[in-house]
């Protein structure tokens, strides 16, 4: 168990819905990372959160986007789904970002049909 | 501009067959951190190690163990006498001091038959 917690860990929507996706950090970590794993694009980075403060931008669609709660969990809305979306969704968290590995959740596996 | 290749998309041995992965990166920073991480079947990511810049030390963790090279820009891993349980994908990733960005490679499978 790695600590990262994220929900719901399976979701099954329609097109055009919205989404949110939960990510709870290990306790006393500062960062949060968002990577999206579909079958032909392996891991993609969508965006990275230290303290509440979006640190880093990977290639994430105008359709997505994330927020870090004081509580330094983070929510990932993803609205207007296509079923290209149809992804695993992960998060992960570090101490502090660069110098730390970074400890990922069991994903969330997004069906859009 | 950073970027990680992981050239091997797939690979197939016997076990007790040493095998190893290659990673192969790249970045303008002098100050950066090389990590990999094993996926088995099951999905969730696995963190194994990481390195920074300025250790070229090899490391060694029982059957695993990693080469870090400057000169060749390649960091890469070697599981001896492979087991069945070695099945997975493996991701070597990398951040650079100065994006905040943890990029990984595209992944390399890895399948051990017995």
């Amino acid at each position: 168990d790695s600590g990262v917690t994220q929900t719901p860990k399976h979701l099954i929507t329609a097109t055009g819905q919205r989404v949110t996706l939960r990510c709870s950090p290990r306790s006393g970590d500062l960062s949060v990372y968002w990577y999206q794993q579909s079958l032909d694009q392996g891991l993609q980075f969508l965006i990275q959160y230290y303290n509440g403060e979006e640190r880093a931008k990977g290639n994430i669609l105008e359709r997505f986007s994330a927020q870090q709660f004081p509580d330094l969990h983070s929510e990932l809305n993803l609205s207007s789904l296509e079923l290209g979306d149809s992804a695993l969704y992960f998060c992960a968290s570090s101490s502090i970002g660069r110098n730390t590995e970074a400890f990922f959740g069991q994903g969330t596996r997004l069906t859009v049909v | 501009a950073q970027k990680v290749t992981q050239a091997q998309t797939e690979i197939s041995v016997v076990e007790k067959e040493d095998v190893t992965l290659d990673c192969v990166y790249e970045t303008r920073d002098t100050t950066y951190y090389l990590f990999w991480y094993k996926q088995p079947p099951s999905g969730e990511l696995v963190f194994l190690i990481r390195r920074n810049s300025f250790d070229e030390q090899n490391e060694i963790s029982g059957r695993y163990s990693w080469n870090f090279q400057k000169s060749t820009s390649s960091f890469n891993f070697t599981i001896t006498a492979s087991q069945v349980v070695d099945s997975a994908v493996y991701f070597c990733a990398l951040i650079s001091y100065n994006t905040d960005k943890l990029i990984f490679g595209t992944g390399t499978r890895l399948q051990v038959f017995p």
